[in-house]
């Protein structure tokens, strides 16, 4: 069974510059998550679905960050325009249902 | 809101050394309880689990009880290799409204020497 897929592994963009991160979760999982890892940080939830909806957004700073998961199942992640603040790892990570998070390896954004 | 705390690092041991991680959390109702590993250059991926009072998650000889009346899952592992060398992640996972809300610890870098 793959794993969640996520691309790119690495950018780096100049500051109020656009970027956007892909996931695929594992099949048949409706619930997708998106996270920031700040370095020698825990993951900080930046937003959560339940197949197509968005069920907490609260941490998603919405004035510069948008997601969405079209038909319930990849999910876009994007930043525009990025600051140097930004700079961190995106995870994105799928469930059954709230259950156990599987993790992707993550993209890691260095914003110059 | 929910928060997870644990012991920071990094924790350096030798190799077949006594392994202990602390965890404690703070928490409304009842959430479950998880710890994982991110080895170097990989994602997060779960080591074990509790999901109520008393439970004790195990897996590749790493051990947790869920203390409800110290609100701490603390990691144990007998005899650590080198290969334990990573990050271990302690995380809750608590009801908010009908949803899951997850909630990671700061993380804890472990270095195991031969």
């Amino acid at each position: 069974e793959a794993g969640v897929v996520q691309s790119p592994r690495y950018k780096i963009i100049e500051k109020k510059q656009p970027v956007a991160f892909w996931c695929n979760p594992i099949s048949g999982h409706n619930t997708l998550y998106w996270y920031r890892q700040n370095l020698g940080q825990g993951p900080e939830l930046l937003i959560r679905y339940e197949n197509e909806e968005a069920v907490d957004d609260s941490q998603l700073p919405k004035d510069r960050f948008s997601a969405e998961r079209l038909k319930g199942v990849d999910s876009t992640l994007k930043i525009q325009p990025a600051e140097l603040g930004d700079s961190a790892v995106y995870l994105c990570a799928s469930s059954i249902e709230g259950d156990e998070q599987y993790f992707g390896p993550g993209t890691r954004l260095t914003v110059t | 809101g929910d928060s997870v705390t644990q012991m920071e690092g990094p924790v350096t041991l030798s190799e077949e050394a006594f392994l202990t991680i602390n965890c404690t959390y703070t928490a409304t109702g009842y959430p479950s309880l998880f710890w994982y590993v991110q080895y170097p250059g990989e994602g997060l991926q779960l080591l074990l689990k509790a999901t109520k009072a008393d439970d004790k998650g195990s897996n590749k000889g790493f051990e947790a009880t869920y203390r409800k009346e110290t609100t701490s899952f603390h990691l144990e592992k007998g005899s650590v290799q080198v290969s334990d060398s990573a990050v271990y992640f302690c995380a809750l996972s608590g009801e908010s409204g009908g949803s899951y809300i997850p909630t990671f610890g700061r993380g804890t870098s472990l270095i195991v020497h031969p």
